[in-house]
């Protein structure tokens, strides 16, 4: 069955550095990944996504890296800021009517 | 453009009792899911309507059930609730169409059940 897991549960960065989130998808027949930012008390909020044709997509301060030859997906965010601080999802889909399947989430915390 | 829009935010239940929560997605969308988030289990899929048909379900028992209205807005419903039931209930919508496809959900705050 489909499955989204995360490799690191928290990750805490300084501010200013890089942060890298991962996550590996099980189903190689997945063809759209989203990522989601999910601040305290509020809804999942879209970042970024990237289909299977793309190895990379970049938006402001995010780069989403899909590699599907060891079915690893990572968010990539440039010079965090303690904004930042949240719990991030990955996600995966099937083509079709299908649902998004959530992984169990990071939680970045940035240190001022 | 208003958001999706999810009542009550907070309640609180008792066990045996039952519960209707209610989302009202952004206009024009036609897609309405249901995620169950826990901190043990994350974002669960609950089920999915289009056009007031449910076309996806997830592995949840038979006590979670949802229904849409001609005018997209959805409401779901636990019966005979369990301590297990607490979460937060959140609702999104999109663009899908009938054929499903790709995008994004935009999702609501969320509805943040406790049953004692």
């Amino acid at each position: 069955g489909e499955s989204v897991g995360l490799h690191l549960p928290t990750l805490s960065v300084q501010e200013g550095d890089n942060s890298i989130i991962n996550c590996a998808y099980s189903n190689s027949a997945s063809d759209y990944f989203i990522w989601y930012k999910q601040e305290s008390g509020k809804g999942p909020q879209f970042i970024i996504d990237i289909r299977s044709n793309m190895d990379k997509r970049q938006g402001q301060r995010v780069t989403v890296l899909l590699n599907k030859t060891v079915k690893h997906l990572s968010l990539q965010i440039a010079a965090t800021q303690p904004g930042d601080s949240a719990v991030y999802f990955c996600a995966e889909k099937l083509s079709g009517n299908t649902p998004l399947v959530f992984g169990k989430g990071t939680r970045l915390s940035v240190i001022a | 453009k208003a958001g999706v829009t999810q009542t009550p935010r907070y309640l609180i239940k008792t066990r045996g009792q039952q519960v209707t929560l209610s989302c009202s997605p952004i206009s024009g969308h036609r897609s309405v899911s249901w995620y169950q988030q826990t901190p043990g289990q994350g974002l669960q899929f609950l089920f999915e309507y289009f056009s007031e048909t449910q076309r996806n379900k997830g592995n949840f028992p038979g006590r979670f059930s949802g229904r849409q209205f001609s005018n997209s807005r959805s409401e779901m419903n636990v019966s005979t609730l369990e301590l297990g039931d607490s979460a937060l209930y959140l609702c999104a919508s999109s663009t899908r169409t009938s054929g499903g496809g790709s995008g994004e959900l935009f999702f609501g705050e969320g509805s943040r059940l406790t049953v004692l």
